[in-house]
């Protein structure tokens, strides 16, 4: 098992171009989360999905859009990014409705210039 | 909303040496404590996880305590080694009953000495 897969591990953007941010595990998990890590602080969460088709927002979800059109896939659109989207952005997903036991991506980290 | 506190945010300990770590949060309906560790440039691994019906639980040189009417939780780690220098960081979730969202501590930074 690759576990949770994220693409790409870096990038640059010019403030307002859009971009995809690509996770994909092979675990089966229904459960799907998208996390940003800004420097020195916790992770928050920016959505998350509880199977495909099915999504909804956490704490963070402005600026940001996701779609789950398969077990397997959870992508993360950007569009018109902002600086205050300079962040490393965690996938994990889990195989329970409670969370238990989330499995991180490895990452990707947006600089916005 | 829910609010997770994390203390220390950097902890320097000698090799051999014990590591607390502490943690308090705000919604009393919180019923899920999880402990994830993160290696430079990786992401975040689950290290161990306590859930609200148990005051303690243990994995070789790690353990968590609960404490549910202070709602505050710890983690420890024993004999430390080098290897177990990284970043820490605290969680807690209601479960199921809000799909499992975790919110995060601010992270404590553990750098162990030879």
């Amino acid at each position: 098992n690759a576990g949770v897969t994220q693409t790409p591990k870096f990038r640059i953007l010019k403030i307002g171009q859009s971009m995809t941010l690509q996770c994909a595990q092979d675990m089966n998990h229904n459960y799907m989360y998208w996390y940003r890590q800004d420097p020195g602080m916790g992770l928050k969460l920016i959505y998350y999905s509880v199977g495909a088709g099915i999504t909804d927002k956490g704490e963070v979800p402005n600026g940001y859009n996701v779609s789950r059109s398969t077990t397997e896939d959870f992508p993360l659109r950007l569009e018109l990014a902002a600086p205050s989207q300079t962040s490393v952005y965690f996938c994990a997903s889990s195989a329970d409705r409670a969370g238990y036991e989330q499995y991180f991506g490895p990452g990707t980290r947006l600089t916005v210039t | 909303g829910e609010n997770v506190e994390q203390h220390p945010s950097t902890l320097s300990v000698q090799e051999g040496d014990s590591a607390v770590i502490k943690c308090t949060y705000s919604d009393s309906a919180s019923n899920y404590f999880p402990w994830y560790k993160q290696e430079l440039g990786k992401g975040p691994q689950l290290i161990i996880d306590i859930r609200s019906n148990v005051g303690e639980k243990k994995d070789q040189r790690i353990a968590v305590t609960l404490n549910k009417t202070a709602k505050h939780f710890s983690l420890h780690i024993t004999e430390t080694q080098p290897e177990d220098s990284a970043v820490y960081f605290c969680a807690a979730s209601r479960g199921s009953s809000n799909t499992g969202k975790l919110i995060f501590g601010q992270g404590t930074t553990l750098q162990v000495k030879p």
